[in-house]
């Protein structure tokens, strides 16, 4: 069956500018993640979202990031007013939550470049 | 201090060897492990989970300690295919996973 989507594969932009990156998770699966990965770093959680309850944002480094999640399904991450730091691979992955696994399937990124 | 520290590697390993990474978690309520897998500019893939009482999976086997808040896996008779880097993810509540830096493993010939 179809994997996680995400699109663009590729962004480059200028500093000041805003971006939106987009992911289709698994059908069916309930939760979503946003992860950042900067060059030779690991991954760095930003959001989740599971189902209709409140998203957890707890990972989000300024104000200036943002997302949603329509219908329970595709999510779009904003990131307004970009800096030259926001460059990195914005990974998303999905899940189907169960009590005894919840193994996250990954989509292929959007590397970011902000210049 | 991070939620999760690994070895920061890398290993450079000839095929055949046996090579053993350590993770650390600092959040003493987590209650699930794991193991991923990341190729170069790929995303990250579930190698195995890891169990209280450890578990194998082929040529990998991981163990868990609670009491030390310790995760290793162990990769024996490495192959080139081996070559990736690991990443130790520990989960404090459902569905919220804490992603370690990674080691990167490089088997040659």
């Amino acid at each position: 069956g179809a994997g996680v989507s995400q699109s663009p594969s590729n962004k480059v932009t200028e500093k000041g500018k805003d971006v939106e990156l987009r992911c289709d998770p698994i059908s069916g699966h309930t939760a979503l993640y946003w992860y950042r990965q900067s060059l030779g770093q690991g991954l760095e959680f930003l959001i989740y979202f599971q189902g209709n309850s409140a998203p957890d944002k707890s990972g989000l480094p300024s104000d200036r990031f943002s997302a949603e999640r329509t219908g329970g399904s595709v999510s779009t991450l904003t990131i307004q007013r970009t800096q030259q730091e926001d460059s990195a691979v914005y990974l998303c992955a999905s899940s189907f939550r169960r009590a005894d696994y919840n193994e996250q399937f990954f989509g292929p990124g959007t590397r970011l470049t902000v210049l | 201090r991070k939620e999760v520290e690994q070895d920061p590697g890398p290993f450079n390993v000839p095929e055949g060897a046996t090579v053993a990474f350590n993770c650390t978690y600092s959040n003493s309520a987590s209650q699930s492990f794991f193991w991923y897998r990341q190729d170069c500019r790929k995303e990250p893939k579930l190698l195995m989970s890891v169990y209280s009482s450890g578990n194998e999976d082929g040529r990998f086997t991981a163990q868990l300690n609670r009491a030390s808040q310790y995760i290793s896996l162990l990769i024996r008779d490495s192959k080139l295919s081996d070559s990736a880097t690991y990443l130790c993810v520990v989960s404090v509540r459902d569905n919220d996973m804490r992603f370690g830096a990674g080691t990167r493993l490089t088997v040659k010939p």
